[in-house]
C-alpha cells in the first residue's frame, strides 16, 4: 500500500515569516505529486503538478521541489499572508489516475 | 473559471437508508473520481469513471456503492444501505485529460452524517 507522509502536521506563524513544509513518498513507480490548498468550507485549490525529478514550479509567493530519487516534495512560502491559511496537501498519482492523498499540513498565518 | 459542483452540501441520513450524492464535474473533462474523508483521517479515492464505466476502485467501494452518469452532466455515487461509518465528506472529481501532468478539480464536497 502506498503511503504518503507530510510534516509538520500543523504550523503556526506570523505574517511576514517565510515557512516550508514536507512530503514524502515511496520513490519507486513515480508518476506525479500533486499539492493543493485547501480551505475550511472550500474545494482543494489545485496549486502544481510535479512529474519530473528536480522539477521547480512557482505560483506568486509559493513556491514547490520535487525529488523523486529521494520521494520528497518540498512547498514553500515566501512572506506568509494571514490569506495563506489553510491545509496544505500533498497526493501522490497512482497507475490508474487515482490520487494518494497525505494528511496535510495546516498553516495558520497570524497578522 | 468554470468549476465542479456537487450537491446538497449536507446529508443526513438514517442507517440502512439509500443516499445520492451528486456532481456535475466541468463541461469538457471526461475522467470522473469519488474521494471521500472520515473526519481526522486522510482523503481516500473511492472510483474512479470514464466512457461510462468505472476505470478503477478502491477496496472501500464495495457492492454498497455504485456510480453513474445518467445524463451526460451529472455524476452520481449512491450508497444503497448506509452504515454508521459511511459518515464522510464526499468529494467529486474531474480531469480533462489522463495524462500525468493533469490536475483534478475538486468539489466542495458533501458532508455526509448518518444517523
Amino acid at each position: 500500500i502506498l503511503n504518503v507522509e507530510q510534516s509538520p502536521q500543523s504550523l503556526h506563524v506570523q505574517e511576514g515569516d517565510s515557512t516550508n513544509f514536507t512530503c514524502s513518498f515511496p520513490s519507486s513507480n513515480f508518476y506525479a505529486l500533486h499539492w493543493y490548498r485547501w480551505e475550511t468550507a472550500k474545494s482543494p485549490e489545485a496549486l502544481f503538478v510535479m512529474t519530473l525529478n528536480g522539477d521547480e514550479k512557482k505560483k506568486g509567493r509559493i513556491s514547490a521541489t520535487l525529488n523523486t530519487k529521494e520521494g520528497y516534495s518540498y512547498l514553500y512560502i515566501k512572506g506568509s499572508q494571514p490569506e495563506d491559511s489553510a491545509t496544505y496537501l500533498c497526493a501522490l498519482r497512482g497507475s490508474q489516475g487515482n490520487l494518494i492523498f497525505g494528511k496535510g499540513t495546516k498553516l495558520s498565518v497570524k497578522p | 473559471e468554470p468549476e465542479v459542483t456537487q450537491t446538497p452540501s449536507h446529508q443526513v441520513t438514517q442507517m440502512g437508508q439509500e443516499v445520492i450524492l451528486r456532481c456535475v464535474p466541468i463541461s469538457n473533462h471526461l475522467y470522473f473520481y469519488w474521494y471521500r474523508q472520515i473526519l481526522g483521517q486522510k482523503v481516500e479515492f473511492l472510483v474512479s469513471f470514464y466512457n461510462n464505466e468505472i476505470s478503477e476502485k478502491s477496496e472501500i467501494f464495495d457492492d454498497q456503492f455504485s456510480v453513474e452518469r445518467p445524463d451526460g452532466s451529472n455524476f452520481t455515487l449512491k450508497i444503497r444501505s448506509t452504515k454508521l461509518e459511511d459518515s464522510a465528506m464526499y468529494f467529486c472529481a474531474s480531469s480533462a485529460e489522463k495524462v500525468v501532468n493533469q490536475p483534478q478539480h475538486f468539489g466542495d464536497g458533501t458532508r455526509l452524517s448518518i444517523l
